[in-house]
């Protein structure tokens, strides 16, 4: 059965710094990966998205996320965090009949 | 052009009661997906509608119904309702072709059960 793991529920990150938020999964056949934002009391945001291709993929708000096959990996970076960063994150694995699975999120935190 | 929009943004109900609630998708899309967000659950599936039919559903009690009117619009209705269903509701909505490559999330309902 699919499956997405998200090992780190909370990260605190200076304001700043470099940010990496891990997200594996669990699925047979090529996955459609997909990284979202959601800021309190607000719906998803779409950050980014593998299909195929190059699997370094470019996001919005500077993030980019890099597919690693071998691993079963999708870790969402972005060099330096702004305080308005500050959110939970959830990575997801698209399967069969157009519905997602869920990581169980990330909540960032950033120190100023 | 407007977004996903989801009504009402908060619901109060007792358990044992009804609670209805609405989804208006982006302009020209199709499909309606409905996600439960239960604290500590995470996001779970729950239903899909496409063309005005029910496409798939998720791991949930008949209790959790819902349909999807002529403009595309959606509701979601949740029936007998129990102290666990308190949660977010996501609805969500893309063109069909797109599938889940074009998801739109709405900013959700979130449903308090007393």
């Amino acid at each position: 059965a699919q499956s997405v793991t998200q090992p780190d529920i909370h990260i605190t990150v200076s304001e700043g710094a470099s940010l990496e938020l891990r997200c594996n999964y669990s699925y047979g056949a090529t996955p459609y990966l997909f990284w979202y934002v959601q800021s309190p009391g607000q719906g998803l945001q779409l950050l980014l998205k593998y299909f195929s291709g190059d699997t370094l993929v470019q996001g919005i708000k500077g993030f980019e996320a890099e597919f690693k096959r071998s691993q079963s990996s999708f870790n969402l970076r972005k060099p330096s965090v702004h305080w308005s960063d500050a959110a939970e994150y959830f990575c997801a694995v698209g399967a069969p009949n157009y519905q997602l699975i869920w990581g169980a999120g990330t909540k960032l935190i950033i120190k100023p | 052009e407007a977004g996903v929009t989801q009504s009402p943004t908060h619901l109060i109900k007792t358990r044992g009661q009804q609670a209805t609630l609405r989804c208006s998708p982006i302009s020209g899309h199709t499909s309606v997906y409905w996600y439960q967000q239960a604290l500590g659950l995470g996001l779970q599936f729950l239903l899909w509608y496409d063309e005005g039919e029910e496409r798939n559903r998720g791991n949930f009690p008949p209790r959790f119904s819902g349909r999807q009117f002529p403009n595309y619009s959606s509701e979601l209705n949740v029936n007998a309702l129990e102290l666990e269903d308190s949660a977010l509701y996501l609805c969500a909505s893309s063109w069909r072709r797109q599938g889940i490559g074009g998801y739109t999330f709405g900013s959700g309902t979130r449903l308090t059960v007393v």
